[in-house]
């Protein structure tokens, strides 16, 4: 079946820790691919995206993610993480059928 | 306008309730979407209105109905529900319904109803 897999269920980092989750995709078809943060107790909002053009695209608050379509992958990176990153992240894919299909998420918790 | 707003934020309601959930944006968009979302669980895909028409239905019980009213509003009726039904259900709207490299897909989610079903 085709589906969103992110690695990491939880992961736990000091400040200034350098991160990378994981996000890989199943679909062999053109895709548009995202990332969506959830900070505790608010809604879920955009990260960011990727359509076309670059690989390596840049969203809010310093992230950036990278797609690697030989790898069905996109995975979302921060050279140095905040207290304040504490959230859970959802890596989500639009595929042709217009149908938007999200990862189970990976929740993170930064140690101040 | 850039929200999603969805009412209540909090519904408590029996298995023989019919009660609804309100979602409304003002943005423009012309696709609106219902999801349901378990704890520490993804949201999951339920329906997708586009130009105030039914695309999607992921196969939702008929418990759960959906309606369209206008491009603004989004309702979901709720009857005869289960426990099991009790979840945080989110209401998102973008431009538009389908892929493309303009950003039309991108979601807009709203903070979400919390129902409870006693």
């Amino acid at each position: 079946a085709q589906s969103v897999s992110q690695h990491n269920h939880h992961v736990i980092l000091s400040e200034a820790a350098s991160l990378e989750l994981g996000c890989n995709y199943s679909y062999g078809g053109t895709v548009n691919l995202f990332w969506y943060v959830q900070y505790p107790g608010q809604h879920l909002q955009l990260l960011l995206k990727y359509f076309s053009g670059d690989p390596l695209v840049k969203g809010i608050k310093g992230f950036e993610a990278e797609f690697i379509k030989s790898k069905f992958s996109f995975n979302l990176r921060k050279p140095s993480v905040q207290w304040s990153d504490t959230a859970e992240y959802f890596c989500a894919v639009t595929r042709r059928d217009d149908k938007i299909i999200f990862g189970k998420g990976t929740r993170l918790h930064i140690l101040p | 306008d850039t929200e999603v707003t969805q009412t209540p934020k909090h519904l408590v309601m029996g298995m023989t309730n019919k009660k609804s959930l309100k979602c409304e944006q003002h943005m423009g968009h012309r696709a609106m979407y219902w999801y349901k979302q378990k704890a520490k669980k993804p949201p999951e895909l339920m329906f997708v209105y586009s130009y105030e028409k039914l695309s999607i239905n992921e196969s939702v019980p008929s418990r759960f109905s959906p309606e369209c009213p206008n491009s603004s509003l989004l309702n979901l009726h709720l009857h005869a529900l289960q426990p099991e039904d009790s979840a945080l259900y989110l209401c998102a709207s973008s431009q538009r319904l389908g892929q493309g490299i303009s950003g039309a897909n991108v979601l807009t989610f709203g903070a979400g109803s919390r129902l409870t079903v006693l």
